[in-house]
């Protein structure tokens, strides 16, 4: 069974500054995908990136990048010049790419910005 | 291009009573899972539907039923309730395959008293 976790149970920012969310998982195979979710006070779950296990390359989308680390199983998320809209909870996730299409979350990192 | 949406929004049961709660993915999605978030927790798999037909079940109790319609909407159903399914509960859909990741709702947030 794969498991995620995440150590960091909240986190803060200032305004503008650099900040890195850490999440490591764990599983046996090798054909998988992860996600970092964002999750508002409106509760909807909002996919921020999204990263292929078989590609090297490290996903990045706008101010929001990632650290993939197979080897280390570890998968932080950087966001850059955080912004106001930025808080949020935020949410690590894994897929294999076989069996059940199951995500599994780790328990969430709030993220509190500091204006 | 609405997203998925959920209802209702929310609801107060007592123990014991049933549920429905109903979900609307995509227009052309396929897929739809069910999560259950309980407060201050990530999302717990329940299900999963394509075409029709239930692809994966998590680790909850056959309280816990749901099934998927001709259009792609789906209906998840909790029998007999109790206290700890006090949760907000997520529909996502996408499409064929996750490898794109999941597109969710808004949930809605259930309280069992």
């Amino acid at each position: 069974a794969q498991t995620v976790t995440q150590s960091q149970p909240e986190m803060s920012v200032q305004e503008a500054e650099t900040v890195t969310l850490s999440c490591t998982y764990d599983t046996s195979e090798s054909d998988y995908y992860l996600f970092w979710y964002k999750q508002p006070p409106s509760r909807q779950m909002i996919l921020v990136i999204r990263q292929e296990a078989y590609k090297q390359q490290n996903a990045t989308e706008n101010r929001f990048s990632v650290n993939f680390q197979k080897a280390a199983k570890s998968f932080s998320l950087k966001i850059s010049d955080s912004q106001l809209g930025d808080a949020a909870m935020y949410f690590c996730a894994f897929i294999s790419n076989f069996g059940n299409e199951k995500l599994t979350f780790g328990t969430g990192t709030r993220l509190t910005i500091i204006p | 291009d609405a997203g998925v949406t959920q209802s209702p929004t929310h609801l107060i049961k007592t123990r014991g009573q049933h549920v429905t709660l109903r979900c609307s993915p995509i227009s052309g999605h396929k897929s739809v899972s069910w999560y259950q978030q309980v407060l201050g927790q990530g999302p717990q798999f329940i299900f999963q539907y394509y075409e029709k037909e239930e692809r994966g079940r998590g680790n909850f109790p056959d309280r816990f039923s749901a099934r998927q319609f001709p259009n792609y909407s789906s209906e998840l159903n909790v029998n007999a309730l109790l206290l700890g399914d006090s949760a907000l509960y997520l529909c996502a859909s996408s499409l064929v395959r996750v490898a794109y990741g999941y597109t969710f709702g808004s949930g809605t947030r259930l309280t069992v008293v």
